[in-house]
């Protein structure tokens, strides 16, 4: 069984642009969650969709949005980037929704470099 | 914003040496506590999923155990080998559905 993939796996952009990130889950999940690592912090939690919807979103401003497609796949778009934004983006997918109890099994994340 | 604290923050050990590391949560509105393993060039891989006050769990040589009123979870690694170096990362999710991650225990095993 595949696992979760993410791509691109390294960006770099510059200040001020936007940027998309994909997620694709493993065969039958139908949700995914994303993450944000910067240097020195623990992973932060940025939100989670299933069957299409946000179901949870942490504290994050609205520059980070996303969206799940009916194959849960997922889309991550950072708008306006600043230097703050260069960070690991991890997504990871459960069979139901926010896993509580369940299992999560994350992707390889994304690296993005904002300069 | 919860805070989920992991100590210590890196051990270093020595093959053989067995090792624990503690990671504490809000006691209140607890509904899970998970432990994941990250290593180096790798997805954070789970390891487990706890609910119940008192609840322990193994798998091979590493073992769990979680106390949800004092709000604290122990990880036990029996006869570290250089394999376990990893950071070791907890997370609590509580009854408002969203995860709080700790910043994780960095663990080298010298051989």
């Amino acid at each position: 069984k595949a696992g979760v993939t993410q791509t691109p796996r390294y960006l770099i952009k510059t200040r001020g642009q936007q940027v998309t990130l994909s997620c694709s889950p493993i065969s039958g999940h139908r949700s995914v969650s994303w993450y944000q690592q910067t240097p020195g912090q623990g992973l932060q939690f940025l939100f989670e969709y299933f069957s299409e919807t946000q179901r949870n979103k942490g504290n994050f401003p609205g520059r980070f949005s996303g969206r799940q497609f009916s194959n849960s796949r997922s889309e991550m778009n950072v708008s306006t980037l600043e230097l703050g934004d260069s960070a690991l983006y991890l997504c990871a997918s459960s069979r139901k929704f926010l896993a509580l109890e369940e299992t999560q099994y994350f992707g390889p994340g994304t690296r993005l470099l904002v300069l | 914003i919860l805070n989920v604290e992991q100590s210590p923050q890196s051990l270093h050990v020595q093959e053989g040496d067995s090792t624990n590391f503690t990671c504490s949560f809000p006691s209140s509105n607890f509904y899970a506590l998970h432990w994941y393993r990250w290593e180096t060039a790798k997805s954070p891989e789970a390891l487990f999923v706890m609910t119940l006050n008192g609840d322990e769990k193994k798998k091979g040589r590493i073992s769990a155990t979680l106390n949800t009123k004092e709000g604290y979870s122990y990880l036990y690694i029996k006869g570290s080998q250089p394999e376990d170096s990893a950071t070791y990362l907890c997370a609590f999710t509580n009854t408002g559905n969203q995860f709080y991650f700790g910043t994780g225990t960095s663990l080298t095993v010298i051989p």
